[in-house]
């Protein structure tokens, strides 16, 4: 069966420092890759999205970026941590256009 | 994207069924409806997806109307567990969408034992 991992679960971060989140999934290939954020109190928002290795699609502009280095790897990285980048950062994976996502159980990020 | 429009929050009793509402006016002949749910915490769950048809899973129904412009997620016996914010998204099949999810503020469900 699949499974996504995501960690860390908590990470507590000073301004100005910078950020890596890992996300694997395990037992398929060649999914679909995305990264949410849900900031305190609201709905989620894409941040990312890839749809092989090496082709990440951005769809807010921020100090955030996402790699893929692997076909089940995917990365969410900053060089300067900013208080607004605080918040629940989801991982999900899916097969096809309309297929559902499953996501991981998020990392909770809080900037200091 | 085509737009869903939910009830802010809805209040049901423990064992008892539940019929969350979604109206989407404006959808599209490929647009595929899914439904997801999220627990304080987690991250969010899928529950149930379908084209035209109705449908049903270990988790709930889906129920489309005729016209597709507006759809009901219902529990068949609510339990505690099922206290969370649910989400009606509209996917469409082609294009570019790639599969992204499109989250509104969804439902807020509370389960009273």
């Amino acid at each position: 069966s699949q499974t996504i991992h995501q960690w860390p679960a908590t990470l507590v971060q000073p301004v100005g420092s910078p950020l890596s989140l890992e996300c694997t999934v395990e037992g398929t290939s060649n999914p679909n890759l995305y990264w949410y954020r849900q900031a305190a109190g609201r709905g989620l928002q894409l941040l990312f999205y890839s749809v092989g290795i090496g082709q990440i699609s951005s769809e807010v502009p921020q100090n955030l970026s996402a790699s893929r280095p692997q076909d089940r790897q995917f990365i969410l990285s900053s060089k300067k941590l900013l208080l607004s980048d605080s918040g629940f950062y989801l991982c999900a994976w899916g097969q096809g256009l309309h297929s559902p996502l499953h996501f991981g159980n998020g990392t909770r990020l809080t900037v200091t | 994207d085509a737009k869903t429009t939910q009830p802010n929050s809805m209040e049901s009793n423990e064992e008892e069924p539940v019929h969350l509402p979604c109206n989407h006016s404006t959808i599209s002949g490929t647009d595929y409806i899914h439904w997801y749910r999220q627990l304080p915490s987690q991250g969010p769950e899928y529950v149930i997806h379908g084209l035209t048809s109705n449908v049903n899973n270990r988790m709930a129904s889906l129920a489309i109307a005729e016209d597709r412009k507006s759809s009901t997620l219902i529990l068949h016996r609510a339990t505690l567990r099922d206290a969370a914010v649910y989400y009606c998204i509209l996917i469409n099949a082609g294009g570019t969408s790639y599969g992204k999810l499109t989250f509104g503020q969804g439902t807020i469900l509370t389960v009273h034992p």
